[in-house]
């Protein structure tokens, strides 16, 4: 079985330029996850979607974020402009409808921001 | 909002046992999970626990005590490949069941 696929696993900008990551979940979890993570830290959610309702999007900075998950499989998260702040690891983890607390998580995107 | 302690980082030898804490609070609880990161890897799950009490899965173990809001991951025989970052995690009672993980606790294996 696959993975969670995320792409590019790597990707270096200029501050105030555009940026898109794409993540394609396990096939048939309905529960996606986009996730930020900060060096030294925790995984912090930015918006969860269930099936291709976006279900909690409370920290996601709408001012320069979007998410979108059309027809409830892959998903691309995008951020414009993005600030040197933005520079983190952005992780996309499925969930298998009516699991408890397990998340498969993709390799994650490094994002720097220059 | 929830709020999770873990030590930040632990240390110890190959075939040694070590015990990372979490201490967690929180305006509703509906289990402690534990996930593993290697540098540069995906999180991956290894534990959830609902109730109080001991889950065994292998050479890991993790103990949750709801009344304490406390848990521990227990890893025995050490591996080298066990060095890694171990996250506590809680599922956020906000109704949209998010998990809120811990700061992570890195630890290091020597020979």
């Amino acid at each position: 079985e696959a993975g969670v696929v995320q792409s590019p696993r790597y990707k270096i900008i200029e501050k105030k330029q555009p940026v898109a990551f794409w993540c394609n979940p396990i096939s048939g979890h309905n529960t996606l996850y986009w996730y930020r993570q900060n060096l030294g830290q925790g995984p912090e959610l930015l918006i969860r979607y269930e099936n291709e309702e976006a279900v909690d999007d409370s920290q996601l900075p709408k001012d320069r974020f979007s998410a979108e998950r059309l027809k409830g499989v892959d998903s691309t998260l995008k951020i414009q402009p993005a600030e040197l702040g933005d520079s983190a690891v952005y992780l996309c983890a499925s969930r298998e409808l009516g699991s408890t607390d397990t998340q498969y998580f993709g390799p994650g995107t490094r994002l720097t921001v220059l | 909002g929830q709020s999770l302690e873990q030590p930040s980082e632990v240390t110890a030898v190959e075939g040694a046992i070590v015990q990372i804490n979490c201490t967690y609070q929180t305006s509703g609880f509906y289990g402690l999970s534990w996930y593993q990161q290697h540098d540069g890897g995906a999180p991956t799950f290894l534990s959830y626990n609902g109730l109080d009490g001991l889950e065994e899965t292998g050479r890991f173990s993790s103990f949750l005590s709801r009344s304490d809001s406390y848990g521990y991951l227990l890893l025995q025989e050490l591996q080298m490949k066990d060095s890694a970052s171990y996250f506590c995690a809680v599922r956020d009672q906000t109704g949209f069941q998010k998990l809120v993980f811990g700061t992570g606790t890195r630890l290091l294996v020597s020979p």
